[in-house]
């Protein structure tokens, strides 16, 4: 039973850059796609982008240009960076894992809240 | 402005059967598989269907999902007051090459 468990600096300021990190407990890491998804105060859900085992990317077109998503084999984690942050990337942001083939996310991490502000 | 188009709320009494619309069109809905997801307060999304009308290990039979053209539906039947909370669907959308989730409909049990 595949586990993530997420984490990352919460507080941040204009212009700095955002980083979390995703571990991958339990299961296959090479069998998935490891997605990040965030959720805005008050919002709805926005997918960001996604990495497989073999570091493969996708991104979300509406934020690839700030977007970077990479993978560590060697700690079975994966990790999330977005340059030039503003206000209106404070959000939860998720980790979660996806099926080859299919676009539902079955596990989700517990989320990390993160601010930005002056 | 969301890709995919809930209600942005629902409710019913205990006992109740109530069903969340999930619009789109032929990029979307119209060729790939739609998921469901619950959202407890303060808690992460949970997968409640998946591949239009799969339910994962785990989750009750009273919740069902369908679909027909670009448009899905989610069912809750034998309401309860554990099932408010807000419910997203979700798919691909080949024409922004993007996972897509609707607004979001949160369930009010009266």
């Amino acid at each position: 039973q595949v586990q993530l468990q997420q984490w990352g600096a919460g507080l941040l300021k204009p212009s700095e850059t955002l980083s979390l990190t995703c571990a991958v407990h339990g299961g296959s890491f090479s069998d998935y796609y490891w997605n990040w998804i965030r959720q805005p105060p008050g919002k709805g859900l926005e997918w960001i982008g996604e990495i497989h085992h073999s570091g493969s990317t996708n991104y979300n077109p509406s934020l690839k240009s700030r977007v970077t998503i990479s993978v560590d084999r060697s700690r079975n984690q994966f990790s999330l960076k977005v340059t030039s942050v503003t206000a209106a990337d404070t959000a939860v942001f998720y980790c979660t894992k996806r099926r080859p083939y299919h676009y539902d996310m079955d596990v989700w991490g517990q989320g990390t809240t993160v601010t930005v502000s002056s | 402005q969301s890709v995919l188009t809930q209600p942005p709320s629902v409710s019913a009494a205990p006992g109740q059967k109530v069903t969340i619309s999930c619009s789109g069109s032929s990029s979307n809905i119209g060729n790939n598989y739609v998921s469901w997801y619950r959202q407890l307060p303060g808690t992460a999304p949970k997968l409640l269907i998946y591949d239009d009308n799969e339910r994962p290990l785990g989750i009750p039979d009273r919740f069902s999902g369908s679909k027909s053209d670009t448009s899905a539906t989610l069912g809750i039947t034998g309401l309860q007051t554990g099932d408010e909370a807000d419910y997203y669907c979700g798919t691909w959308d080949s024409s922004v090459s993007a996972v897509v989730f609707g607004g979001g409909t949160k369930v009010t049990v009266l």
